[in-house]
């Protein structure tokens, strides 16, 4: 079955590492997207990718960084000076028919939090 | 920029209830989609519906429906006759055409907690 895999589905962090969250996607879909969400609060997106080496950032880039090496894969690494990581990240990929968005599919997530 | 507003935070039901979910959109674009996720606890974004700027036509999918008005910028959701299994958070969100990417802005969902 097509879909996004992302893992692992709990992490930990301590203070001042980096970690990094994969994400992996079997659909043949063009974007990828990160998106982190807290408590309370919508989906805010942190880094988008339309293509392979190529991306951009979000509203809420700081303290994240990106990879797009192939197609499938769209890593999210959290930096130390991300000052506030606790949060549940959630990737997301893409597709467009006739310039319409299609196929906007999620991954089951990764929860993050800082020890 | 784009902005959605879902201003209902909760919403607590009893089983076979009805319920209607408020959705206010902001945008400056003509050419714009809207969407329903659900989020069970178990965190995943299920898809609900799509549906573009052009398409005013109101959808049913079994106890779902959706209406949109351009003139008042609302999308809302009702779920006919709830069920326990409908207990979630809902989701809407705004995508406007970005080369190849869309990019989603998310309302700030509302918990929905239908009860026996």
């Amino acid at each position: 079955d097509g879909g996004i895999t992302q893992s692992p589905k709990y992490l930990f962090r301590k203070e001042g590492q980096n970690v990094t969250l994969s994400c992996e996607q079997n659909l043949n879909h063009d974007a990828m997207y990160w998106y982190r969400q807290d408590p309370g609060q919508g989906l805010r997106l942190i880094y988008y990718s339309q293509i392979v080496n190529d991306f951009q950032k979000g509203d809420i880039a700081e303290g994240y960084s990106v990879s797009r090496e192939k197609k499938e894969s769209f890593p999210l690494t959290v930096t130390s000076a991300q000052k506030n990581p606790t949060a549940f990240y959630l990737c997301a990929s893409s597709t467009h028919q006739d310039s319409q968005p299609y196929g906007y599919t999620f991954g089951s997530g990764t929860r993050l939090t800082v020890v | 920029a784009q902005k959605v507003t879902q201003a209902q935070t909760e919403i607590s039901v009893v089983e076979k209830e009805d319920v209607t979910l408020d959705c206010v959109y902001e945008t400056r674009d003509t050419t714009y989609y809207l969407f329903w996720y659900k989020q069970p606890p178990s965190g995943e974004l299920v898809f609900l519906i799509r549906r573009n700027s052009f398409d005013e036509q109101n959808e049913i999918s079994g106890r779902y429906s959706w209406n949109f008005q351009k003139s008042t910028s609302s999308f809302n959701f009702t779920i006919t006759a709830s069920q326990v299994v409908d207990s979630a958070v809902y989701f809407c969100a705004l995508s406007v055409n970005s080369g190849t990417a869309s990019k989603l802005t998310f309302g700030t969902g509302t918990r929905l907690q239908v009860t026996l």
